[in-house]
């Protein structure tokens, strides 16, 4: 089974400064799907951004980038000039194995709370 | 556009009794699943479905069941609810194998 670990339960940051929240996942497959979704305190997830691990480029939306390594198994993402609305909950998730992308693993989440 | 909404919004109900938690998508969508949230575990699949009549096992199917006679509905039951079935429950939908998943507001559900 493919395991996905966030080893950072809680962040602070200030408004307009930037963080990395920290994943790192564990599988034998060389096809996946790398996420990060937010909760806020509403508890809607939404899909912040996504990966696709055949692809060498870091994704970005905006203000939110990763660095993802595969070699390293690690799917870090940043926040650049954080806003206070990006207070919530960011989980990490991986879908895979190839034959199966419906199998979906989140890790437990980092709480990140941005300062005013 | 209602997307994707769950009911009930919050359950309280007894150890044993059966729960249904229901979920309607109104895209179409193929694909449907359900997890749970618990503290320190982040969400967790129970099932998924591919299709209508399609469902197969997540990560914690044990004491739940699904079925999937329509497209837009993925009704989950709890046969007998057990203490350890109070979590917070996500439906999700998307419309292929490598698009993104919309999830609906979740249910909170308390097991006395």
């Amino acid at each position: 089974a493919q395991t996905v670990t966030q080893s950072q339960p809680e962040m602070s940051v200030q408004e307009a400064e930037t963080v990395t929240l920290s994943c790192t996942y564990d599988t034998s497959e060389s096809n996946y799907y790398l996420f990060w979704y937010k909760q806020p305190p509403s508890r809607q997830m939404i899909l912040v951004i996504r990966q696709e691990a055949y692809k060498q480029q870091n994704a970005t939306e905006n203000r939110f980038s990763v660095n993802f390594q595969k070699a390293a198994k690690s799917f870090s993402l940043k926040i650049s000039d954080s806003q206070l609305g990006d207070t919530a909950m960011y989980f990490c998730a991986f879908s895979g194995p190839s034959y199966n992308f419906n199998k979906f693993y989140f890790g437990s989440g980092t709480k990140l709370n941005v300062k005013p | 556009d209602a997307g994707i909404t769950q009911s009930p919004r919050y359950k309280i109900t007894e150890t044993g009794r059966q729960v249904t938690l229901m979920c309607h998508q109104t895209w179409s969508h193929s694909y449907m699943f359900w997890y749970r949230q618990d503290l320190g575990h982040g969400l967790r699949l129970i099932y998924y479905s591919a299709a209508a009549d399609i469902t197969d096992k997540g990560e914690v199917p044990d004491g739940y069941v699904v079925s999937r006679s329509k497209t837009e509905n993925f009704p989950l039951t709890l046969e007998s609810a057990t203490r350890s079935q109070t979590s917070v429950y996500f439906c999700a939908s998307r419309t292929g194998v490598q698009e993104t998943q919309y999830f609906g507001p979740g249910t909170r559900l308390l097991v006395l």
